[in-house]
């Protein structure tokens, strides 16, 4: 069955203490691999794609790697704003498949 | 460029009513997907259209259906509303499928039943 599960559920960090995020999948065939913020009462808001298993991307304090079962989301150096839920989310073919994400606090 | 944008952006209704929201891609993009998301749960996959077609449906009942316009606009229709309906339902559009391209999203319809 096609599943992503992303851990932890969620993470408290301090201002500036780095962390990873995890989505692991299962989905056959895989053919891209998306990373997605999502703010309270907001829909999710496009960060990353990753395409193929080594490739990387990097935005601001963020940084999206990818293997053939999983992917990181590397936070350096957070800031409170960049609290937020992170989705990852999989396209198998006929569907984009869903994690149920990641809730980051960052505590000043 | 404008992006994906839904409305209304609230509504209240009643068990047994009908609802429809709607939904207009960015410019450009031919697939509409929509979701539900449920107060702390994940992203739940509804329906997917493309050039006008229903292309795949998530695990939800008939009642939930939907359309795609010749502009690419598109609307959900949700039947005989349920209390458990009540969500935050997300529109999102991408470029034609095939080519690996991310969904970018609206910021949903929330829908709450009384």
């Amino acid at each position: 069955e096609d599943q992503v599960t992303q851990s932890p559920e969620a993470l408290r960090l301090q201002e500036g203490e780095s962390s990873s995020l995890n989505c692991s999948y299962t989905v056959s065939g895989l053919r891209g691999l998306f990373w997605y913020r999502q703010d309270p009462g907001k829909g999710p808001e496009f960060l990353f794609t990753l395409y193929s298993a080594g490739e990387e991307k990097e935005k601001e304090r963020l940084k999206a790697t990818l293997t053939k079962k999983e992917s990181f989301l590397h936070i350096t150096a957070p800031k409170p704003e960049d609290s937020a839920t992170y989705l990852c989310a999989v396209w198998g073919g006929n569907q984009f498949y869903f994690g149920t994400g990641t809730s980051l606090t960052v505590i000043p | 460029e404008a992006g994906v944008t839904q409305s209304p952006t609230h509504l209240i209704k009643t068990r047994g009513q009908q609802v429809t929201l709607r939904c207009s891609p960015i410019s450009g993009h031919t697939s509409v997907y929509w979701y539900q998301q449920a107060l702390g749960l994940g992203l739940q996959f509804l329906l997917w259209y493309d050039e006008g077609e229903e292309r795949n449906r998530g695990n939800f009942p008939p009642r939930f259906s939907g359309r795609q316009f010749p502009n690419y606009s598109s609307e959900l229709n949700v039947n005989a509303l349920e209390l458990e309906d009540s969500a935050l339902y997300l529109c999102a559009s991408s470029l034609a499928v095939g080519r690996n391209q991310p969904q970018h999203f609206g910021d949903g319809t929330r829908l709450s039943i009384l």
